[in-house]
């Protein structure tokens, strides 16, 4: 089973501070999404990763950057987080077979920020 | 342009159907997907159609397609308690160049005794 964990369930941090939301999964998947979710508008990618240091904006990408340094790590960064960035957010990963690939993704179980 | 429809709420009696839409705007879809998430939790993916087919049965779930209308539907069989959930449909066009999903707004599914 393809497993991806996310490094946090809850978090809760102070505007204008850094923050770090670290997803793994273990299947050697190439490509890793970052999604945010907010009521009434479903999923929105910020980005996605479809090989090591190799990164794509998605549709929502400003007050966010990523890092793919190894293949089975991909992290999220809020360089000064703001109380509109308080969302849940999803990570997924899916096996990739070049970036116009279709695979099924899987997603990790989430992390709920909140943004003081 | 880009965008998967599905009404916001469903409420049905346990032991009935349900029955979830979804309408989606790209033709050149190859996949359409049905994503689970119960509370607090993350997405589980249900299952999934391949656009060269009509329907999809598993278990007590069958996903129908109808290419023409792009319209795509859930029913699940016999909704237990455990079945509530917000269910996602979604979609990877080709034309957006990479595997991008696009997603519903989700339904939220409530079962009531």
């Amino acid at each position: 089973d393809v497993k991806v964990t996310q490094s946090s369930r809850y978090l809760v941090k102070r505007t204008g501070e850094k923050v770090f939301l670290e997803c793994v999964q273990d299947m050697d998947h190439e490509n890793m999404f970052w999604y945010r979710q907010d009521p009434g508008l479903g999923l929105r990618l910020i980005y996605f990763s479809y090989d090591v240091k190799m990164k794509e904006k998605g549709d929502i990408p400003e007050g966010y950057s990523v890092s793919r340094e190894k293949k089975e790590r991909f992290s999220l960064i809020l360089e000064s987080a703001s109380t509109n960035q308080t969302s849940m957010y999803l990570c997924a990963s899916s096996l990739g077979s070049g970036a116009a690939s279709t695979d099924t993704q899987y997603f990790g179980p989430g992390t709920r920020l909140t943004v003081l | 342009g880009e965008d998967v429809e599905q009404s916001l709420f469903l409420s049905v009696r346990e032991g009935d159907s349900s029955v979830i839409n979804c309408t989606y705007t790209d033709s050149s879809s190859t996949y359409l997907y049905w994503y689970k998430q119960e509370p607090g939790a993350g997405l589980q993916l249900l299952t999934y159609i391949f656009s060269n087919m009509d329907m999809k049965q598993d278990q007590r779930l069958t996903v129908l397609l109808n290419k023409k209308d792009k319209h795509l539907s859930l029913r699940i069989a016999d909704t237990q308690t455990g079945d509530s959930a917000i269910y996602f449909c979604a979609e990877i066009p080709l034309s957006g160049g990479y595997n991008k999903l696009i997603f519903g707004a989700g339904t939220r599914l409530a079962v009531h005794p």
